[in-house]
């Protein structure tokens, strides 16, 4: 158990629809990053927050956008979603915000866009 | 385009033998190599790390060599137990900048 949580687990929904994933850093992280896995593909990077700001931005869709809030949990949202977007979303924290620091994943939320 | 590549969708060694899972990068600028294993329904874990200034990191069973001059990482597993079947993912890392994932080599310890 890394200590970072999501949720949902699996979520199947249709296309054009707008969905929101949830990540619980592990307690004392302050820097939130969220990947997505697409079949056949490695961990694309998409954000990273650091304690409530945008830190680093990678192949994020203008369609998602995410945030952190005070209490340091982050969210993802994706919106108009197309059958494309159906991959696994993982969120992973660290204590600080340079990549020297050893990440710690979530289980991942599996998305299904039908 | 790709700058970490894991040419080997995937990988069968007999338990306890070696298992060597390849990388090769093009970025010039990485300075940290990880590798981090993933099995079913999980999240990836972090497994071993290497410096740009280290040609070689040393973790139990687990080794992981830098040729910098060829650009190109591998990991060694030895001996190979069970356990280590999972998907194995090289990373890299330039100061200060986002962690790039490759495409992951599945390896399947074979009794």
């Amino acid at each position: 158990d890394s200590g970072v949580t999501q949720t949902p687990k699996h979520l199947i929904t249709a296309t054009g629809q707008r969905v929101t994933l949830r990540c619980s850093p592990r307690s004392g992280d302050l820097s939130v990053y969220w990947y997505q896995q697409s079949l056949d593909q490695g961990l694309q990077f998409l954000i990273q927050y650091y304690n409530g700001e945008e830190r680093a931005k990678g192949n994020i869709l203008e369609r998602f956008s995410a945030q952190q809030f005070p209490d340091l949990h982050s969210e993802l949202n994706l919106s108009s979603l197309e059958l494309g977007d159906s991959a696994l979303y993982f969120c992973a924290s660290s204590v600080v915000t340079d990549s020297y620091n050893e990440q710690f994943f979530g289980p991942g939320t599996r998305l299904t866009v039908l | 385009d790709q700058q970490v590549k894991q040419n080997s969708p995937s990988l069968s060694v007999q338990e306890g033998r070696i298992s060597i899972l390849n990388c090769d990068y093009t970025n010039s600028m990485f300075d940290y190599f990880l590798w981090y294993k993933k099995y079913p329904a999980e999240g990836p874990t972090f497994l071993i790390s290497i410096s740009s200034i280290k040609d070689k990191n040393e973790d139990g069973r687990f080794t992981v060599f830098l040729n910098k001059s060829a650009k190109h990482l591998s990991l060694h597993i030895v001996p190979s137990q069970p356990g280590d079947s999972a998907v194995y993912f090289c990373a890299a890392s330039a100061w200060d900048d986002k962690i790039i994932f490759g495409k992951g080599t599945r390896l399947h310890i074979l009794p």
